[in-house]
């Protein structure tokens, strides 16, 4: 089935650094999602992404689609306390038929803000 | 408060009981889902309800049954489970399509199961 490699695992920085983490794929995704995950919460959407190259902001998030639409990439800038938490890439292949809604998600990328 | 409730938020269950999950939506949606979040895995999406129709049975085990009774609400029924099913129970939903494509997809806070 398909795959997404999601790096680094983790990752513990100091409080004002930027932040990147990526996602790979083996196949090619033609919708791009990244969510957080807070300690005893569900993944909430941060970004979405629909189209090849597309570059996207929320505040301090940035995430792009990649060209070649098997990667994608987030961008923390300035990291605060609260950014804590596990961030997930989900993927999925627009392929129709009765393909909706099955995202495959990356293994997390644990973020650590150190004040 | 992402408008998808679940409850119980934590249960503890013996491998011979039997217990349901509850997830209802308030976003007016018409796909739910069930995924299991495993310490160290990816989320793994277990079954698809779009427009109260099963469109997605991910090889999970019948001792995992749903039922999607309305648009609004979604059940996961336990029986028999075994430890190695302890994890992270995530019901989301989405606005629903026949496009094969991949609405975006809002989580509830999910309940922790412990199989003794």
């Amino acid at each position: 089935g398909q795959q997404l490699n999601q790096s680094p695992q983790s990752m513990f920085i100091q409080e004002g650094e930027d932040v990147s983490m990526n996602c790979t794929s083996s196949s090619i995704f033609n919708t791009w999602l990244w969510y957080k995950q807070e300690p005893g919460e569900g993944p909430v959407l941060l970004i979405a992404l629909y189209k090849a190259g597309e570059l996207t902001s929320n505040g301090r998030l940035t995430a792009q689609f990649g060209i070649t639409r098997k990667d994608s990439f987030l961008n923390i800038s300035a990291s605060i306390p609260s950014d804590v938490g596990i961030y997930f890439c989900a993927g999925h292949p627009n392929a129709g038929g009765t393909s909706y809604g099955k995202l495959t998600f990356g293994q997390g990328t644990i973020l650590t803000v150190h004040p | 408060e992402t408008g998808v409730t679940q409850t119980p938020r934590h249960l503890v269950m013996g491998m011979t009981n039997k217990k349901s999950l509850k997830c209802e939506q308030h976003l007016g949606h018409n796909a739910m889902y069930w995924y299991k979040q495993s310490a160290k895995k990816p989320l793994e999406l277990m079954f698809v309800y779009n427009f109260k129709e099963q469109t997605e049975n991910n090889s999970v085990p019948s001792r995992f049954s749903p039922e999607c009774p309305n648009s609004s609400h979604l059940f996961l029924h336990l029986h028999t489970l075994q430890p190695e099913d302890s994890a992270l129970y995530l019901c989301a939903s989405s606005l629903g399509g026949t496009s094969g494509g991949a609405d975006t997809q809002y989580f509830g806070p999910g309940t922790r199961l412990t199989v003794l």
